[in-house]
């Protein structure tokens, strides 16, 4: 069984300020993981992805995460945020055994920035 | 070619009609997905076709009828709706392997079709 936790339903930050998005999992097996960011009236683009490699991933658009097995996180950031970051955001968690396994999404944070 | 297309990109219908979702592409995935998102919502599985077969139906109604003709395409044949079926469909699509490596495991999404049932 898996399961992702998104612990901020709405995040708002000021344009140039850091962002977290916070992202916890919990998996049987060694999961994959991936951000995906989804802007209004669109459908959803992969930000970065975890798959086993190393455990700081860097993304698109200057977002990073970092995979802690310890903590079961993997918490989504940007040193400075840009008013384009504005959109929702999901942490997707992957049981990594077979073909055809399902991915799990958290339900989401938006992200609001302002200036 | 890096693209999922999704056709129409709106699409309205009463619920006595019969309509189709269209979702193509050409990136060789074998694996392709449909998926039902609501409004501030995250989406949610509804088909899986893994090399032309249907290899998950997560208990969706049989108002919804998926379709893989080919390894490019996958329809969603829509028919009797209900207004609560109105929502965002996103088709995707992934490169199918049992490889754990960069690319191997990562859903290609399309822009979705937004259906209203009115």
């Amino acid at each position: 069984a898996q399961s992702v936790t998104q612990l901020d339903s709405h995040v708002s930050v000021s344009e140039g300020t850091p962002v977290l998005l916070r992202c916890n999992y919990s998996s049987s097996y060694s999961p994959s993981l991936f951000w995906y960011v989804q802007h209004p009236n669109k459908g959803l683009q992969l930000l970065l992805k975890y798959t086993s490699a190393a455990t700081l991933v860097k993304g698109i658009n200057g977002f990073e995460a970092e995979f802690k097995k310890s903590e079961t996180s993997f918490h989504l950031t940007k040193p400075s945020a840009h008013m384009s970051d504005a959109a929702e955001y999901f942490c997707v968690v992957r049981a990594n055994t077979g073909t055809a396994s399902k991915l799990t999404f958290g339900t989401g944070t938006r992200l609001q920035v302002t200036l | 070619d890096t693209e999922v297309t999704q056709t129409p990109k709106h699409l309205v219908m009463g619920m006595t009609n019969k309509k189709s979702l269209k979702c193509e592409q050409h990136m060789g995935h074998r694996a392709m997905y449909w998926y039902k998102q609501k409004a501030k919502k995250p989406p949610e599985l509804m088909f899986v076709y893994s090399y032309e077969k249907l290899s998950i139906n997560e208990s969706v109604p049989s108002r919804f009828s998926p379709e893989c003709p080919n390894s490019s395409l996958l329809n969603l044949h829509l028919h009797a709706l209900q207004p609560e079926d109105s929502a965002l469909y996103l088709c995707a699509s992934k490169r199918q392997t049992t490889e754990i490596s960069s690319g191997a495991n990562v859903l290609t999404f399309g822009a979705g079709s937004r259906l209203t049932v009115l």
